[in-house]
């Protein structure tokens, strides 16, 4: 069963860069599949933030592009993100998923995100 | 960028009732579209992929239907669990775009 976790600081400073990591369990992603992350403001809807292939192809959503990095290490199996120039707006809870689905006892890769990650909370203030 | 917008906002319904949200797409995403389940404090959950298929071990009493702009979610007799925030979601070819409706939270009356 493929389990996704995501971590790192839960308080970053305006101004700063955020970096997270989500390690995979249950499947190898040099194995296949894009894996995604996506935001969740308190309170809020979600927002897709941008997507790696195991081979380091990425896409990002155009209105974050310029502030975000995302890479993948398959000797550990797992990616990271990492969003510069952070301010309050940043606020959320950040999720990583991999994009597929599974249906018939088989899964597939695809535009959906299935599974998540439990997410986690990152605060930006000083 | 193809804008998705869920209606109603909040529905109260009790258990046993049918649910019927539904998710407007700007312009067509001929059927790829995608609903969430969100509980409070966890992750969400795929529902539907493709507008119409179930996902793995999501049960029969959820349905979605619908193409191009138009798209519903529908809970055949809600169970106490059902009770969550429900979104919807597309992709967009050009470019490369994944967007989410606003929820619909469904509510206990």
């Amino acid at each position: 069963q493929v389990q996704l976790q995501e971590s790192g600081p839960g308080l970053v400073k305006p101004s700063e860069t955020l970096s997270l990591t989500c390690a995979v369990s249950g499947y190898s992603i040099s194995s296949g599949y894009y894996w995604g992350w996506i935001r969740q403001p308190p309170g809020k809807g979600l927002e897709w933030i941008g997507s790696i292939y195991h081979s380091g192809s990425t896409y990002y959503n155009p209105s974050l592009k310029s502030r975000v990095t995302i890479s993948v290490d398959t000797s550990k199996n797992q990616f990271s993100l990492k969003l510069s120039s952070v301010t309050a707006a940043d606020t959320a809870v950040y999720y990583c998923a991999r994009q597929g689905y599974c249906s018939g006892g088989s899964c597939y890769s695809g535009d959906w995100f299935d599974p998540w990650g439990q997410g986690t909370l990152v605060t930006v203030s000083s | 960028e193809i804008v998705l917008t869920q209606s109603p906002a909040t529905l109260s319904l009790s258990p046993g009732e049918r649910a019927t949200l539904s998710c407007r797409a700007s312009q067509s995403v001929s059927s790829y579209l995608a609903w969430y389940q969100q509980k409070p404090g966890q992750a969400p959950r795929l529902l539907i992929y493709d507008a119409s298929n179930r996902a793995t071990g999501i049960p029969a009493r959820f349905s979605g239907s619908g193409s191009g702009t138009d798209f519903t979610l529908t809970i055949s007799s809600l169970e106490p669990e059902d009770f969550a925030v429900y979104y919807c979601q597309q992709r967009s070819n050009w470019p490369p775009l994944y967007t989410f409706g606003q929820g619909t939270k469904l509510e206990i009356k």
